[in-house]
């Protein structure tokens, strides 16, 4: 079965690169997402990544893809206290219906 | 604006009672979800609908039930089979074609007295 990966937690300083991991097991998923949560609230879509593709860079953050190693990472540059919150990976496996298998979340402490 | 809507933010339920979450999007998306969010375990799949009048379970459907009368709404009612319902509930909800991100709603806190 699909199987997402995390570790728990991060603590970083304000202004250093954060850097979350992710592994996954599906071989066939479409679409790799990251989102993140701040408390108390939904998931906010932050940026996602197509399984053809190696890298994908947005602002102050990039996305690296290992299809061989099924390896996901999202690093954020100069991390600000505004960033933490729960980062989950996710991915979507095509056909039937868009399932989505979300990993159990990062939590990202930001110390000023 | 478009978005997804839930209420209430916080709820409060005694033991034995069924209580409904409300979900609402004005995004005409086709599709919807419901998730449960427990502390480290992530989010897990309740029910969705690609389609009105049409919903299926996910991976942990028992003790729920929801409908789908329109496209806009998919109500999530907490049965009291439902043995531990304390949680944090997320709606979501997306188009049917060719765009697989999921957009979520705020969230409603469950709480069970």
């Amino acid at each position: 079965g699909e199987d997402v990966e995390q570790s728990l937690f991060l603590s970083v300083r304000e202004g250093d690169s954060s850097v979350i991991n992710c592994t996954y097991t599906d071989s066939s998923s479409t679409y790799l997402y990251w989102y993140k949560q701040e408390p108390g609230a939904g998931l906010q879509l932050l940026t996602y990544i197509f399984s053809n593709m190696d890298m994908k860079q947005d602002q102050r953050l990039t996305v690296l893809l290992n299809k061989k190693d099924k390896h996901l990472s999202l690093r954020i540059a100069d991390t600000q206290t505004g960033d933490s919150a729960i980062y989950f990976c996710a991915e979507i496996h095509s056909g039937g219906y868009q399932k989505v298998t979300f990993g159990i979340g990062t939590k990202l402490q930001v110390i000023p | 604006d478009g978005g997804i809507t839930q209420s209430p933010k916080y709820l409060f339920r005694k033991e034995g009672q069924n209580v409904t979450l409300s979900c609402e999007q004005n995004l005409n998306h086709d599709a919807m979800y419901w998730y449960r969010q427990d502390p480290g375990q992530g989010l897990r799949l309740i029910y969705y609908s690609q389609i009105v009048n049409d919903f299926q379970k996910g991976d942990i459907a028992e003790g729920y039930s929801v409908s789908r009368e329109k496209k806009e709404s998919f109500p999530l009612t907490v049965t009291s089979a439902q043995k531990n319902p304390t949680a944090f509930y997320l709606c979501a909800s997306s188009a049917s074609q060719g765009d697989n991100e999921q957009f979520f709603g705020p969230g409603t806190r469950l709480t069970v007295l």
